[in-house]
């Protein structure tokens, strides 16, 4: 059983709108949870992580972590075709964060 | 500051065959991990180090992967006995004190 669920498996969204990710550890003694993104044919490159309740803004992206859940999603807005990718979600728990656990990742695909 | 570097890029091989992939981690990193992705899914931890030292091997398929990090710098997977479920990029990362840097992945087809 996959230790970390993303939902959904894929997303078409137009340009410039919202793209919602979900992801959820199955594993209490997670801590940290990470969001990667892999362009088709590269390697994956961390976008950004959230470590505490609450929410996290960079620039378009935006995190929301529930701990009590273990829940974080991950929101684009203005999404761009630039920003069709794999997007993965990892964990790892406190007294090891190098150990991520990955999902599957949520394909998104936005389309011009 | 050069990237981590891996080769080969791509590796066609029979089941049967043997073969190493090798990588290079970010000068200073003394945390090294492999994983397995398989098409279209997230990359999953085989193995990983801590200088030379490995940390976690516990989803190492022992009977025909193995990994070395000699001098805690650059690191070597091998497979001895290629499998077509083996099928999968194969990426190697290193780790700053915060996030993990991912190479460009080895592409193996076993056929």
């Amino acid at each position: 059983q996959q230790k970390v669920q993303q939902s959904p498996e894929s997303l078409i969204v137009p340009e410039g709108g919202m793209a919602s990710l979900n992801c959820t550890s199955s594993d209490r003694n997670v801590d940290y949870f990470w969001w990667y993104r892999q362009h088709s044919g590269k390697s994956p490159k961390m976008l950004m992580s959230i470590f505490s309740n609450g929410e996290k803004e960079e620039g378009r992206f935006t995190v929301h972590l529930n701990k009590a859940s273990l829940h974080t999603s991950l929101h684009i807005r203005d999404s761009q075709p630039s920003d069709s990718a794999l997007y993965l979600c990892a964990a790892s728990k406190a007294g090891n964060t190098g150990k991520l656990i990955f999902g599957l990742g949520t394909t998104l695909q936005v389309q011009p | 500051e050069a990237g981590v570097t891996q080769s080969p890029r791509y590796a066609v091989l029979q089941e049967g065959q043997a073969v190493s992939f090798w990588c290079d981690p970010i000068s200073g990193h003394d945390t090294l991990y492999w994983y397995q992705q398989p098409r279209d899914q997230g990359p999953q931890l085989l193995v990983y180090f801590r200088d030379e030292a490995v940390i976690d091997n516990s989803q190492l398929p022992s009977d025909r992967f193995s990994a070395v990090r000699p001098k805690g710098t650059n690191s070597t997977l091998k497979i001895q006995s290629a499998k077509q479920g083996d099928t999968a990029t194969y990426l190697c990362a290193s780790r700053d004190k915060y996030e993990q840097y991912f190479g460009p992945g080895t592409r193996l087809t076993v056929l």
